[in-house]
């Protein structure tokens, strides 16, 4: 089936040690998105990409940063991580073209959830 | 920026009985209006959406509602089930820009009890 791919599921880092969270689709859509989803709370925007195009948000720490090698994989890498950056990690896609036939819809990934030692 | 707004935080309902959750938001271009349940330990899976030339849509027993004037959506679920519990969150978007990302509200813990 055509879906998200995250790995690992759960992931632990020792404080300040780098880590990369990958993700893959095989929907072939044009947008990727990362967020940041800490314990009862919405998910958080991190960066996003339309093609190779990267899309930062203003609030998003420099110590996070992402790479799109080609269509199906982008990666998430935390330079060093923080306690504070614990968190469940989601992956989306969304097709991004049809401004009214459609394509709107973001296909979320199981999540990895990363734990800082 | 956008802000979305959502109401109650939690919700606790009788299995058969309706649920319905609320949001508002800020941004008058904001057109697009997903709804996301997130079960636990899970990534939040699409379950209902609709476009600001809408005025409601439904799919079996779940049903939503836009108040563009008002500037605001209502998520109805009618005869809960167990299986309906988990967190679902709206969110709102402009539709049309590769570019275009969702602005979430905070959720809103829906649990059914037997």
């Amino acid at each position: 089936d055509a879906m998200v791919i995250q790995n690992p599921r759960y992931q632990v880092t020792q404080f300040g040690k780098p880590v990369t969270l990958s993700c893959s689709q095989t929907l072939n859509h044009n947008v990727m998105y990362w967020y940041q989803q800490k314990s009862s709370q919405a998910p958080k925007l991190l960066f996003h990409y339309y093609d190779k195009d990267f899309n930062n948000e203003a609030d998003t720490p420099d110590n996070f940063q992402s790479r799109r090698p080609n269509t199906s994989f982008c990666f998430l890498d935390i330079r060093s991580p923080g306690l504070g950056d614990a968190a469940m990690y989601l992956c989306a896609t969304r097709l991004g073209t049809g401004l009214h036939g459609g394509g709107n819809e973001q296909f979320f990934g199981p999540g990895t959830r990363l734990t800082v030692l | 920026g956008e802000n979305v707004e959502q109401h109650p935080s939690t919700l606790s309902v009788q299995e058969g009985d309706s649920a319905v959750i609320k949001c508002t938001y800020s941004d008058s271009a904001s057109n697009y209006f997903p709804w996301y349940k997130q079960e636990l330990g899970k990534g939040p899976q699409l379950i209902i959406d609709i476009r600001s030339n809408v005025g409601e849509k439904k799919d079996q027993r779940i049903a939503v509602t836009l108040n563009k004037t008002a500037k605001h959506f209502s998520l109805h679920i009618t005869e809960t089930q167990p299986e309906d519990s988990a967190v679902y969150f709206c969110a709102a978007s402009k539709m049309g820009s590769g570019y275009s990302t969702l602005t979430f509200g905070k959720g809103t813990m829906l649990l059914v009890s037997p």
